[in-house]
């Protein structure tokens, strides 16, 4: 079963703007990880984010991490049209060693120059 | 890029057939771990290594074997390709604990199964 589900599913904005993109999840977390996928390419990780931490920075993103709503978000800023691809949350299990990294479907942007 | 390549990069093949994919890392890193991504699924653990010889299931682990001999290579065997298992393959490997690292993709392999 899907633990974090993206929203929104699909994202347009100019370049220059910020994205802003949410993620939720059902159950207790170790950790957050963002990834970015350009098309026709494998995954990428952008930041990780430790559920005894509320925000972190990494160059133009920043995550915030609400574990009493269960929810996370990213915001890139000043986009470019180099953002330009899909963008997975994926959660860490809280429950053993071998639980799994759960990802969600995605969320596509597109930043139009 | 992390040190992690795929072969094939692309594959058709037909109903029936069996079919190897083959993930090959220099990185040394412990654990291995093998995905499908599908339209409206994301991505969906297959199976993964915490190290040689060390394999477990994942989410979708019917239809698949996997074998790690060496710390290097985790292969992905569909025993008798089906037409839903037409997909974009990942590759990933972690340093540590799976669920507590960063994961490491591979570029992926996309197979079709007529």
């Amino acid at each position: 079963s899907q633990q974090g589900e993206e929203d929104p599913q699909a994202l347009s904005i100019q370049e220059g703007e910020n994205a802003t993109m949410n993620c939720s999840y059902k159950t207790s977390i170790n950790n957050l990880q963002w990834y970015r996928q350009n098309s026709g390419r494998g995954l990428v990780h952008l930041i990780l984010i430790r559920s005894n931490e509320r925000e972190k920075h990494s160059g133009r993103l920043r995550v915030t991490l609400d574990t009493s709503k269960k929810s996370s978000s990213l915001l890139i800023t000043a986009s470019r049209a180099a953002d330009t691809a899909s963008y997975f949350c994926a959660t860490g299990g809280d429950t053993g060693a071998n639980s799994k990294l759960t990802f969600g479907k995605g969320i596509t942007l597109s930043v139009r120059p | 890029d992390a040190g992690i390549t795929q072969s094939p990069r692309h594959k058709v093949t037909e109903t029936g057939t069996p079919v190897t994919l083959r993930c090959h890392q220099t990185e040394n890193h412990r654990y291995m771990y093998w995905y499908r991504q599908d339209p409206g699924h994301g991505l969906r653990l297959i199976h993964y290594s915490y190290g040689v010889k060390d394999t477990d299931k994942g989410e979708v682990s019917d239809g698949y074997s996997v074998s790690r001999s060496k710390t290097e290579d985790f292969l992905l065997t569909l025993e008798s390709a089906t037409s839903s298992q037409t997909s974009v393959y990942f590759c990933a490997i972690s340093e540590s604990t799976l669920r507590k690292d960063t994961q490491y993709f591979g570029p992926g392999t996309r197979l079709t199964v007529l």
